[in-house]
């Protein structure tokens, strides 16, 4: 079946702009991640929902960022005046957990932020 | 604040050789301990994973061994192939909750043909 799609794979914004990250994950995966990969790094958590229910935002690095997943589906991280440091690959991942346990987070491909 | 630290940062070996990476965790709560392997301009893919209630797990040629006690957990992949070159991610759950994993900083393996 389809894994997890993001959108946009490659986004050039200037210093001060805001964007839009969309995530499409896995159809009836009730939980969906936010990862920021900078170059060279492992994935740092930023954000989980499980369904339209933000659980968990503690890795958001300022207040600059928000996400969102209004009907447990779809989700959108949103950076609003984007910095340079805010350049990474943003990753989404989704997954299943039954009865609180943990289950395998699927990833989709990123979507590389560059601010110029 | 919990951490994973993962070694070597870069790894290479003959092909058809054994290649093993190694991972410690901070939180002693931690329980499940996935591998992801990350090819150039692609998402991590899970590869194996353990949890808390096992030692080892083997899935052809790779297995993952789990010490509790050291709080240390590693990959092996034997009889390397060109293909198995990629970046190697260790991660850790933090406690015992579904909702967060914490990464290492990565593996770089090359095979040398």
């Amino acid at each position: 079946g389809a894994g997890v799609s993001q959108s946009p794979r490659y986004k050039v914004a200037k210093r001060g702009q805001d964007v839009a990250l969309r995530c499409d994950p896995i159809s009836g995966h009730v939980s969906l991640f936010w990862y920021q990969q900078a170059l060279g790094q492992g994935p740092e958590f930023l954000t989980y929902f499980q369904n339209e229910a933000q659980l968990d935002k503690s890795g958001l690095p300022s207040d600059r960022f928000f996400a969102e997943r209004p009907e447990g589906s779809v989700s959108t991280l949103k950076i609003q005046r984007t910095q340079q440091e805010d350049s990474a690959v943003y990753l989404c991942a989704s997954s299943f957990p039954v009865r609180g346990e943990t289950y395998e987070q699927y990833f989709g491909p990123g979507t590389r932020l560059t601010v110029t | 604040g919990e951490n994973v630290e993962q070694h070597p940062s870069t790894l290479s070996v003959q092909e058809g050789d054994s290649a093993v990476i190694k991972c410690t965790y901070s939180d002693s709560a931690s329980n499940y301990f996935p591998w992801y392997k990350q090819e150039l301009g692609k998402g991590p893919q899970l590869i194996i994973d353990i949890r808390s209630n096992v030692g080892e797990k083997k899935d052809q040629r790779i297995a993952v061994t789990l010490n509790k006690t050291a709080k240390h957990f590693s990959l092996h992949i034997t009889e390397t192939q060109p293909e198995d070159s990629a970046v190697y991610f260790c991660a850790a759950s933090i406690g015992s909750s579904a909702s967060k994993i914490i990464f290492g900083s990565g593996t770089r393996l090359s095979i040398r043909p």
